[in-house]
């Protein structure tokens, strides 16, 4: 299972895009890239998941580059609500048995 | 709201006791895993249960024990409490059925005290 690195925090204030990068060095041919958001006391929330080029939904866009060794959550106009802790998540899910290893995130604190 | 649910949602044991958290998975969802999370930190995989029978396992002594039942809802059993035991235990759903991008919805957990 790929290990992941992002960073331990980022600031932003309301209105503002946030583009958060996660580095998946080891990614495996097999492996999604997955991305969850946690508030204190409650369990994650899955919000965006891709294999390759851009994903979009209707919370975040996904952009992964050719090489798959990095990709970047970009969460549009964020709102003092998105202030969360942001996982980013990399493994064959289907395959790995549930064996999913989150890090320790990137707490987002989004300011007025 | 993401249709599955724990209970209980607090518990405060004392060290060496046992306890048994419970799960109910989401309509549909075939397969439950169970992470615990330290304050601070990031979920770590306990282990996972589909159709009934355990389907991997984390880095977790056997006192860390769970059953599915037919319904799918799911028990986690922890023997012999200890203080460092004390922390967030959450379960989350999927169905197996999706193939390899599988979503896992989690419910917001138990928090446990081991005093």
């Amino acid at each position: 299972l790929a290990k992941t690195t992002q960073p331990i925090s980022m600031d932003s204030y309301e209105g503002q895009e946030v583009n958060i990068t996660c580095s998946h060095n080891n990614i495996a041919t097999n492996d999604y890239i997955t991305w969850y958001q946690q508030f204190p006391s409650q369990g994650p929330r899955f919000i965006i998941q891709g294999y390759k080029t851009k994903v979009t939904n209707e919370v975040a866009s996904l952009f992964i580059p050719a090489d798959r060794k990095s990709s970047t959550l970009s969460l549009p106009r964020v709102s003092l609500s998105d202030t969360a802790v942001y996982y980013c998540l990399v493994g064959d899910i289907g395959g790995s048995q549930g064996n999913l290893i989150f890090g320790k995130g990137t707490k987002l604190s989004v300011k007025p | 709201e993401t249709g599955v649910t724990q209970s209980p949602t607090h518990l405060i044991k004392t060290r060496g006791q046992q306890v048994t958290l419970r799960c109910s998975s989401q309509s549909g969802h075939n397969t439950v895993s169970w992470y615990q999370q330290a304050l601070g930190q990031g979920p770590q995989f306990i282990f996972q249960y589909y159709r009934e029978e355990e389907n991997g396992r984390g880095n977790f002594p056997p006192r860390f024990s769970g059953l599915q039942f037919p319904n799918y809802s799911s028990e986690l059993n922890v023997n012999a409490l200890e203080l460092d035991d004390s922390a967030l235990y959450l379960c989350a759903s999927s169905d197996r059925g999706q193939g390899i991008n599988e979503k896992l919805f989690f419910g917001s957990g138990t928090q446990l005290s081991v005093l």
